[in-house]
Parts: structure tokens; sequence; C-alpha cells
């Protein structure tokens, strides 16, 4: 089974960039559609941005067009999320997360945490 | 954007008894090619969601068949049998078929 692993998260001021990493355990053939999902503290989960396997095809969630960038090379590169202007709202664990519309692998999170 | 609207909120079941969740979207969740992207999760306390159920009812690898899930179109239910110690947590229904994917609120289940 697929495992990921996030990292890059930490404690940023507002206004401040983080870049997000996720690396799989193993990358399959056809390994479609990979993805970052946000929790913020004790609240329910929000699917932020998606890319398809080379990358070209790129969709987020209207909070974050403009500020964030996800990432990918290929179908074995590891997955990136750009973060720039960030502010408290964007306080949250994020999730990698592999399936696209399946959502089928999630990884264990990173904490970003936007605060002066 | 697709509005996913569960039901309860908050679900205290007695160990053995069943249990029952709804879950309604503001639009059709049928996608072109047929398929309905409709998923559920359930995320235990300090835990990172894992996957119940795709695709309206198909049960993952190593999920109890006590979980089943059911529906259609913008009527959805997830259901578990006979309630084990275990279950306890959040469970989350998640549509796939439009952008953005979005989620439900969230059911807390917790023992009576």
């Amino acid at each position: 089974e697929v495992q990921l692993v996030e990292s890059g998260g930490g404690l940023v001021q507002p206004g401040g960039s983080l870049r997000l990493s996720c690396e799989a355990s193993e990358y399959t053939f056809g390994t479609p559609w990979m993805g970052w999902v946000r929790q913020a503290p004790g609240k329910g989960l929000e699917w932020v941005a998606n890319t398809n396997q080379e990358g070209s095809n790129r969709y987020y969630v209207d909070s974050v067009k403009g500020r964030f960038t996800i990432s990918r090379d290929n179908a074995k590169s590891p997955l990136f999320l750009q973060m720039n202007s960030l502010t408290a709202d964007d306080t949250a664990v994020y999730y990698c997360v592999t399936g696209g519309a399946e959502a089928t692998t999630w990884g264990q999170g990173t904490l970003v945490t936007v605060s002066s | 954007d697709v509005v996913m609207t569960q039901s309860p909120l908050s679900l205290p079941v007695t160990l053995g008894q069943p249990a029952s969740i709804s879950c309604r979207s503001s639009q059709s969740l049928v996608y072109v090619d047929g398929d309905t992207y409709l998923n559920w999760f359930q995320q235990r306390p300090g835990q990172s969601p894992r996957r119940l159920i795709y695709k309206v009812s198909n049960r993952d690898s190593g999920v109890p068949d006590r979980f089943s899930g059911s529906g259609s179109g913008t009527d959805f239910t997830l259901k578990i049998s006979r309630v084990e110690a275990e279950d306890v947590g959040v469970y989350y229904c998640m549509q796939g078929t439009h952008w953005p994917h979005t989620f439900g609120q969230g059911t807390k289940v917790e023992i009576k």
C-alpha cells in the first residue's frame, strides 16, 4: 500500500511563504491525480488544490487562487504546494491525498501555523 | 460549489446497535462517465482521515463489513450495522464529481 509523507510545515508570520512537499513510498504507473486537503484546528476538511499526473492541469479552491501553487513534474516526482501571502485563515493541517475524485490515500499531515 | 449536508452532526450510539448517517448534495453527483464519486471517510481522534467507502457503495480493503454505503443522485447513506468501540470518530462524506471537491460537515459518532 502506498504511503504518503508530507513535510515543510511550521510557524510562519502573516504575509509569509511556505513550501510543502509530499513523497510517496512508491510511484505506481498511472497515479493520476494528487492534491492537498486542509483541516483547520477543530474544523472540517477543505480540498485546496489538485493536479494531474504531469502537473499540466491544476485546480484550486477560490480562497487560495493566486496565492498557492501546486506542482508536480511527472507521475514519479514529489508533490509540492507553494503557499504565499499566508494569513491566519490558512492555519491548518495539510494532507497530501492521491486518487483525485476517489481520494484513495492520505498522508499523516503537516501543520502550518500562521501567526505573529 | 456543491454543498454536502450531513445529518445528524452528532450521533450517540449504544455498542452493538446500528447507526446511520445521511449525506445530501446540492447537485447530482453522477459524472459524465456514469460513475458517482461519493466517498465516505472515518477520522479517529488524532489521526488522518481513512477512506471507508468509494463510489457510493464500494468498501475499501480491510474495512469491516459492518460498514455499508448506499444511495444515488443527491442522497446517500452510510450505515454501521453494529457499532463497536473502535468506530468512535468523525465521519465525512465527500464528493469528487465536481470541482472543487467538497466535504460534509462531519458526523461525530460516540458511544452512549
